[in-house]
């Protein structure tokens, strides 16, 4: 019943690495979010897309990317990897359209990556 | 001000007691009000959603949305051990399908 997958539950780097977190969804959603949650600061938007190969900066773009190459699957890409990026990291999608029974626009997240950057 | 506002706790409850958990808002364009939950290392998974003002009942769980106030409310009654997690809120404007979310409360039920 897993709808929404984070490639790796946790994930050690070191300084200056370039990281991949990958996320794939199997609702046919259209938005696809990327967050970072950490202590006291809640969740916080990096990324999103609304489309295949579109995407949107969210609240802290500063020192990642996001590649949305089919629907499906939404990548967050840590260019060169510092400490302070030491978070947990999820990813959600929802329906652009609002849900089929609901209509809401509510997101299915994955169970997150806790990414350690030493 | 922020558009959201949640109290992060941490709370701590008996178990069987009535738990309250509350969000305050100031976007009056906010119209769906969602709450999830998340248990220790997973991610949140949605709980319960009211569209407008009112209530909506689940079981132990009643959420309440207040919209001259800006002032939404989840109540759990005869809390359990397993409702242990951290509630967020989350709302949107209904077209604007990005949401807003709360930082979260730290909900602990003891046994």
């Amino acid at each position: 019943d897993v709808k929404v997958t984070q490639s790796s539950r946790y994930l050690v780097k070191r300084t200056g690495e370039k990281v991949f977190l990958e996320c794939v969804q199997d609702m046919d959603h259209e938005n696809m979010f990327w967050y970072r949650q950490d202590p006291g600061l809640g969740l916080r938007l990096i990324y999103f897309s609304y489309d295949v190969k579109m995407k949107e900066k969210g609240d802290i773009p500063e020192g990642y990317s996001v590649s949305r190459e089919k629907k499906e699957r939404f990548s967050l890409i840590l260019e060169s990897a510092s400490t302070n990026q030491t978070s947990m990291y999820l990813c959600a999608s929802s329906s652009l359209y609002g849900d089929r029974d609901t209509g809401l626009y509510g997101y299915t997240f994955g169970s997150g990556t806790r990414l350690t950057v030493v | 001000q922020k558009e959201v506002e949640q109290d992060p706790g941490p709370l701590s409850v008996p178990e069987g007691a009535i738990v309250s958990l509350n969000c305050t808002y100031s976007n009056s364009a906010f119209q769906y009000f969602m709450w999830y939950r998340q248990y220790s290392r997973k991610g949140p998974e949605l709980l319960m959603y009211t569209y407008s003002s009112g209530n909506k009942e689940d079981g132990r769980f009643t959420a309440q949305v207040d919209k001259s106030s800006k002032y939404i409310s989840l109540f759990i009654r005869d809390s359990q051990p397993s409702d242990s997690a951290t509630y967020l809120c989350a709302m949107s404007g209904g077209s604007n399908y990005k949401l807003t979310f709360g930082k979260g409360t730290l909900l602990t039920v003891n046994p």
